[in-house]
């Protein structure tokens, strides 16, 4: 059974930079979607980047100038970085693995996010 | 503001059904995906594509699609399904995923 399991700072100050990894234990690296998500206190989730099997990253555009996602497949691991931190970035960091698959019949495709770390909860405050 | 519309809330009497709506364009190309969130856990993925559902997910909950609206149903509704319940699949680009602002579902 495949876990994520993630580590990082959990208190950080202002225009500091949050570092986060997140480790894949128990299945396969490749194929899938490496994806972060966030939940700031008391609201919905946000989705913040990912990268894809071949290696490419995309951003959430709101948070496309701070943000950058790295993975290490020797290690079955991926980070993600935020840098210039402010106490809107204060929330619930999730790693997750996600797939996207096409049903060529129908023409439909379809995105889940089926394994989820545990969260590492950031606060960002002076 | 979120691509995928949900209601904030909805209630259902113990043992009643329950439909979970999810609106949005990027619907008519990718079968929504839906997550119950308990407080202080993290999301846990309950339905996903066609009308599927993990291992371990109760067959009380069901998925359905139509045009640009997903649904999650959830057919008996008992006490340990009260959670915040979202919907997720890529936006009508692609590029990435969206969510909707979470439904908070009160069993009664």
């Amino acid at each position: 059974q495949v876990q994520l399991q993630q580590w990082g700072a959990g208190l950080l100050k202002p225009s500091e930079t949050l570092s986060l990894t997140c480790a894949v234990y128990g299945g396969s690296f490749s194929r899938y979607y490496w994806t972060w998500v966030r939940q700031p206190p008391g609201r919905g989730l946000e989705w913040i980047g990912e990268i894809n099997p071949s290696g490419g990253t995309t951003y959430n555009p709101s948070l496309k100038s701070r943000v950058s996602i790295s993975a290490d497949t020797s290690k079955n691991q991926f980070s993600l970085k935020l840098t210039s931190l402010t106490a809107a970035d204060t929330a619930v960091y999730y790693c997750a693995r996600a797939t996207i698959t096409t049903i060529a019949v129908v023409g439909y495709k379809y995105y889940y996010m089926d394994v989820w770390g545990k969260g590492t909860t950031v606060t960002v405050s002076s | 503001s979120s691509e995928l519309t949900q209601d904030p809330a909805v209630s259902v009497a113990l043992g009643q059904t329950v439909r979970i709506t999810c609106q949005g364009d990027s619907l008519r190309t990718y079968y929504a995906s839906w997550y119950q969130q308990k407080p202080g856990q993290a999301p846990v993925l309950v339905i996903f594509g066609v009308n599927q559902r993990p291992s371990g997910i109760p067959d009380r909950f069901s998925g359905s699609s139509s045009g640009n609206t997903a649904s999650l149903t959830v057919t008996g509704a008992q006490a340990e399904d009260e959670a915040d319940y979202y919907c997720n699949s890529r936006d009508t680009s692609g590029e990435h995923p969206v969510f909707g602002g979470g439904t908070r579902l009160t069993v009664l």
